[in-house]
């Protein structure tokens, strides 16, 4: 089975903080990579997604994303946070049939 | 992108009980994915949702357990049964996009006692 693993899972930052959050994969094949963020009392939405090309993703409210396709990993990154940035960040991977493997998700609060 | 409506949007149930949760989609599509995300954990996925076809579910989960209906192309229900505090989560209806993406709908918070 796919794994996909986030570190830090409880992030705290002031405003204007840079943010990254560290994504890695276990499946060896072609990819298909998802950052989905979930706001507090919101449905989860897609951020950005990485199917081929040029590895450096950039997605919505300023978020980017990397592919590094030798070390695995989907990094996402932001280089100055704002308050409404405060909510839930999952990584997942597309593994076939539609389906997504998740991982356990980066809860980041963003600090006035 | 689809929009997805799910109800409830949060229960709270007895043990022993079964509840069914619906999720309407705005278009028709082929496939619907029922989720669960359990309290700090990542989301899991229940089965895939085939329209004139039986639901496939994933390892560890079980038909008795989590029947499910797909009466036609926008339209589905997962059951949870027989519940117990160990059910407590969110379940979530999800449908691909063009793309390779899901769209999830709100999800519905369940709380068993």
């Amino acid at each position: 089975a796919q794994s996909v693993s986030q570190h830090n899972h409880h992030v705290i930052l002031s405003e204007a903080a840079s943010l990254e959050l560290g994504c890695n994969y276990s499946y060896g094949g072609t990819v298909n990579l998802f950052w989905y963020v979930q706001y507090p009392g919101q449905h989860l939405q897609l951020l950005l997604k990485y199917f081929s090309g040029d590895p450096l993703v950039k997605g919505i409210k300023g978020f980017e994303a990397e592919f590094i396709k030798s070390k695995f990993s989907f990094n996402l990154r932001k280089p100055s946070v704002q308050w409404s940035d405060t909510a839930e960040y999952f990584c997942a991977v597309f593994y076939g049939n539609n389906r997504l493997a998740f991982g356990k998700g980066n809860q980041v609060v963003v600090i006035p | 992108s689809a929009v997805i409506s799910q109800k409830p949007s949060r229960d709270i149930c007895q043990r022993g009980t079964s509840l069914t949760i619906q999720c309407q989609v705005d278009s028709q599509v082929t496939m619907m994915f029922w989720y669960r995300q359990q309290p700090g954990q990542s989301l899991t996925l229940i089965a895939t949702a085939n329209q004139g076809s039986e639901a496939t579910y994933e390892s560890g989960f079980v038909i008795d357990k989590f029947p499910i209906s797909r009466p036609n192309l926008t339209f589905s229900t997962l059951t949870v049964s027989n519940m117990s505090p160990e059910d407590s989560s969110i379940y979530l209806c999800s449908v691909p996009g063009a793309a390779g993406e899901l769209f999830f709908g709100e999800g519905s918070r369940l709380t068993v006692l």
